[in-house]
């Protein structure tokens, strides 16, 4: 069974710090590794990564995947109470796009 | 303005009793997703449907049913055999199978008493 664990389940800092958030992955046949943002309602879709040592950019988030390790980190610089919210990692099989979600990762950005 | 759209936002029913929820798109994807949401806990896949006349049954498919007669919409009914309905629950489509990134409509939030 496809398995993706984030780490940490919540983590609270104040405006401007920096935080990264872990998700690893065991997936019988992996394709590639999602990051969604959720705020309250609809998740919504941050980055997609297929391969490794290469880093997504979108401003203040960036985000790495390790294929050897199995693992992504998503980064997020100089945060925003704006960035509180739940950050889902989800992996992807080659089977029909299915999908396998972490629990994710609650942050809470205080000002 | 495309985009997937989920009514109820909210629905509450009685045990014992069939619920359906309405999932629309007019993105003309052709896959579509439904998944459960309980708090603290990511989603998990209840049924998708790849094309129009087909879906198959996710991680979490007991007590749920499907269909998908119009490549627009992909309603869920949750039926009295699920033991634990109350939930958020939602919607995804994606443009086809090989597409990676889903787009996910509001949710319903399910209230079972």
């Amino acid at each position: 069974e496809d398995k993706v664990v984030q780490s940490p389940l919540s983590l609270v800092v104040h405006e401007g710090d920096t935080v990264t958030l872990n998700c690893s992955y065991e997936v019988t046949n992996f394709r590639s590794l999602l990051w969604y943002k959720q705020e309250k309602k609809a998740p919504t879709f941050l980055f997609m990564l297929t391969s490794s040592g290469i880093e997504k950019k979108s401003g203040r988030l960036s985000s790495i995947l390790d294929k050897k390790e199995l693992f992504s980190i998503l980064n997020i610089t100089a945060t925003q109470t704006g960035d509180s919210a739940v950050y889902l990692c989800a992996v992807v099989s080659p089977n029909a796009g299915k999908s396998t979600f972490g629990d994710g990762t609650t942050l809470t950005v205080k000002p | 303005d495309g985009g997937i759209t989920q009514s109820p936002k909210y629905l509450f029913r009685k045990e014992g009793q069939n619920v359906t929820l309405s999932c629309e798109q007019n993105l003309n994807h052709d896959a579509m997703y439904w998944y459960r949401q309980d708090p603290g806990q990511g989603l998990r896949l209840i049924y998708y449907s790849q094309i129009v006349n087909d879906f198959q049954k996710g991680d979490i498919a007991e007590g749920y049913s499907v269909s998908r007669e119009k490549k627009e919409s992909f309603p869920l009914t949750v039926t009295s055999a699920q033991k634990n309905p109350t939930a958020f629950y939602l919607c995804a489509s994606s443009i086809d199978r090989s597409s990676y990134e889903q787009y996910f409509g509001p949710g319903t939030r399910l209230t079972v008493t």
